[in-house]
């Protein structure tokens, strides 16, 4: 009940397409559920995050769109750059515990 | 300032030695965390520090020992490790336990 299940594992898009990863949980005690880029050989950088009371945030060129119901949410990255090439994690955690638990993570490549 | 600076980058240990990895942050924060990454998958949680006090141990093996003098820093001290201990150890802060992570860019830890 702990998991955070996260697709695709790899994704490849072209220069200016918007990228799509999702994620799914089943513990409805989450109440924040940031995402993070990971470069390699650096730590996770949050990118944005949303708290279950709003079903949609945008910052920039990432959205998160969120679904209390279905238990789903996911992140779209707007007119993707090589430079957003990087590794993806959804995560969630209940705020107050200190338990953080991240998805299995996206590898996204974008071609120019 | 509003980063989480880990020393150091790059560490080679053998079998029988004893080292310790260092995280610091100055941005108040209240809640501090250690996380191990092995290649290609998520950072797992190891250890929570809020109010310096620990609060979660992950079923961590004794060989790793996390320490935490104040509020700004937190040490994780290693000892008689394994070849499978090598990874990235990562160190992390929030405002409160849960919420808001940022992360350092981790200890690359090699054990020979």
């Amino acid at each position: 009940q702990q998991q955070v299940k996260q697709s695709p594992q790899s994704l490849i898009v072209q220069k200016g397409g918007i990228s799509i990863i999702n994620c799914a949980y089943e513990n409805t005690a989450f109440d924040y559920f940031p995402w993070y880029q990971q470069f390699p050989g650096k730590g996770p950088a949050l990118l944005i995050a949303i708290r279950p009371d709003v079903s949609e945030k945008k910052e920039g060129r990432f959205t998160i769109s969120f679904n209390k119901s279905a238990k789903q949410f996911s992140l779209h990255i707007m007119d993707s750059q090589p430079g957003d090439s990087a590794t993806y994690f959804c995560a969630a955690s209940i705020v107050y515990t200190g338990k953080l638990i991240f998805g299995q993570g996206t590898t996204l490549q974008v071609k120019p | 300032d509003t980063e989480v600076t880990q020393t150091p980058k790059h560490l080679v240990m053998g079998m029988t030695n004893k080292k310790s990895l260092k995280c610091e942050q100055h941005m108040g924060h209240r809640a501090m965390y250690w996380y191990k990454q092995k290649a290609k998958k998520p950072p797992e949680l190891m250890f929570v520090y809020s109010y310096e006090k620990l609060s979660i141990n992950e079923s961590v093996p004794s060989r790793f020992s996390p320490e935490c003098p104040n509020s700004s820093l937190l040490n994780l001290h290693l000892h008689a490790l394994q070849p499978e201990d090598s990874a990235l150890y990562l160190c992390a802060s929030s405002p409160r336990a849960g919420d808001g992570y940022t992360f350092g860019s981790g200890t690359r830890l090699t054990v020979v």
